[in-house]
């Protein structure tokens, strides 16, 4: 079955320096999510989508920005990098009201995208 | 705001023994989701089981199920038979009901070793 696609795989910036992570949900979900999982760290929601339209807001820093394209693939911006901003980055997708393979709102989740900011 | 509560950092079971991973959690809704992921070495995020809370009986997946007590807020995770591969990071994870409450909640992660 198709999964969760996160570009790139890898990623190095340098501090001041922006970046953009791309996720293309599973075929047919309608919901993605972006998290971020420092070292050593549990994963901490940064936001998400619904058809296109911000869903929800966690922690994301005001110097990243998201958005939802009509194909329903997602870009996370990040700008002004900083050496924290170091971390693997995930996208999760979701179908709102469920179908017989994904039970409604239940994450499946992205490779990750590691970050590494010098 | 919810919290989620893992209070063993790291567990060790043999090979084909069972063990059990402890979640607790802190919410005033009544109703919401709750989930088990795993982490391998690789990293990926790999779904184990989900509950919902509306529901009494408690979910299973082959060699994985949950214990969940609403009125506890509790929520583990028992595994059988345990397997070399089932070695990795295990999070429990909350998510509300509420509409537009998307976000899901992790506790720090408990690090499951199987020693051969």
């Amino acid at each position: 079955a198709a999964g969760v696609i996160q570009s790139p795989r890898h990623l190095i910036k340098e501090k001041r320096e922006t970046a953009t992570l791309k996720c293309y949900p599973i075929p047919r979900h309608d919901t993605v999510y972006w998290y971020q999982q420092g070292p050593g760290q549990d994963p901490q929601f940064l936001i998400s989508f619904y058809e296109k339209m911000q869903s929800d807001k966690g922690s994301i820093p005001d110097r990243f920005s998201a958005q939802q394209f009509s194909d329903y693939h997602s870009e996370l911006n990040m700008s002004s990098l900083e050496l924290g901003d170091s971390a693997l980055y995930f996208c999760a997708s979701s179908l709102r009201q469920g179908a017989e393979q994904f039970p409604a709102k239940t994450q499946y989740f992205g490779p990750g995208t590691r970050l590494l900011v010098l | 705001a919810q919290t989620v509560t893992q209070s063993q950092p790291e567990m060790s079971v043999q090979e084909a023994e069972t063990v059990t991973l402890s979640c607790t959690y802190d919410t005033s809704e009544s109703d919401y989701y709750l989930f088990w992921y795993k982490q391998p070495p690789s990293r990926q995020m790999i779904l184990v089981i989900r509950q919902e809370a509306y529901k009494q009986q408690n979910a299973t997946e082959n060699r994985f199920s949950v214990n969940f007590q609403k009125a506890a807020k509790s929520f583990s995770l028992k595994i059988s038979d345990s397997q070399l591969g089932d070695a990795a990071m295990y999070f429990c994870a909350y998510r509300s009901a509420q509409g537009g409450a998307d976000g899901l909640t992790f506790g720090k992660g408990t690090h499951l070793i199987i020693q051969p």
